[in-house]
């Protein structure tokens, strides 16, 4: 059973650069096949797709934030991490990571991450 | 990018009902459509993906149909547990995007 678990702070200065990680277990993001993404949630919103990184190293950001994300993988330690650079409190929202092909099938629990000073 | 409309925004129905959301893209996304389940505070669940593909372990009172612009998210019989927000997505072109979500709610 694939799982995954988001980490990082859970408050960010504004201006600064939001990091967090997410760990995959239960399989491997270096197998192929599936994209591997992130997504938020602001409170009491709806979901928003943030962007996604392939097995390769390939990715692609929404355009809405893709001047400010960076996607990156460590296959070495099955995890895959999303920054966000220069965060306003519009960038507070629960986070999520999950896995990908057409669907998403496997979503890790989010983690808040709130941006105040 | 592809816009995905959700109706209703929100919903109040009983236990035993026949509900039906529906979810109008912007845009053909062929058969490229989602649907997800999120109760508060949990991670979305995903119900159906290719419009009409049940996800595996998913009571089969949830059944999904369209293509093109125009999906249905059908529950056949409500049960106490789905009462949640439903979200449509679209992964036929990037950005991937996902509707406004209906609220389905206890009358």
């Amino acid at each position: 059973q694939v799982q995954l678990q988001e980490s990082g702070p859970g408050l960010v200065k504004p201006s600064q650069t939001l990091s967090l990680t997410c760990t995959v277990s239960g399989g491997s993001i270096s197998s192929g096949g599936y994209y591997w993404n992130w997504i938020r949630q602001h409170p009491g919103k709806g979901l928003e797709w943030i962007g996604y990184i392939y097995y390769s190293g390939s990715t692609y950001y929404n355009p809405s934030l893709k001047s400010r994300v960076t996607i990156s993988l460590d296959t070495s330690k099955n995890q895959f991490s999303l920054k966000l650079s220069s965060v306003t409190a519009a960038d507070t929202a629960v986070y999520f990571c999950a896995r990908g092909s057409y669907y998403l099938d496997y979503w890790g629990q989010g983690t808040l991450v709130t941006v105040s000073s | 990018d592809i816009q995905m409309t959700q109706s209703p925004s929100s919903l109040s129905a009983s236990v035993g009902d026949r509900v039906t959301i529906t979810c109008r893209a912007s845009q053909s996304v062929s058969s490229y459509l989602n649907w997800y389940q999120q109760k508060p505070g949990k991670a979305p669940k995903v119900l159906i993906y290719t419009a009409s593909s049940l996800q595996g372990g998913v009571p089969s009172r949830f059944s999904g149909s369209g293509s093109g612009t125009d999906f249905t998210l059908t529950i056949s019989s409500l049960q106490p547990e789905d009462f949640a927000t439903y979200y449509c997505q679209q992964s036929y072109n990037t950005p991937w995007t996902f509707g406004q979500g209906t609220k389905v709610e206890i009358k």
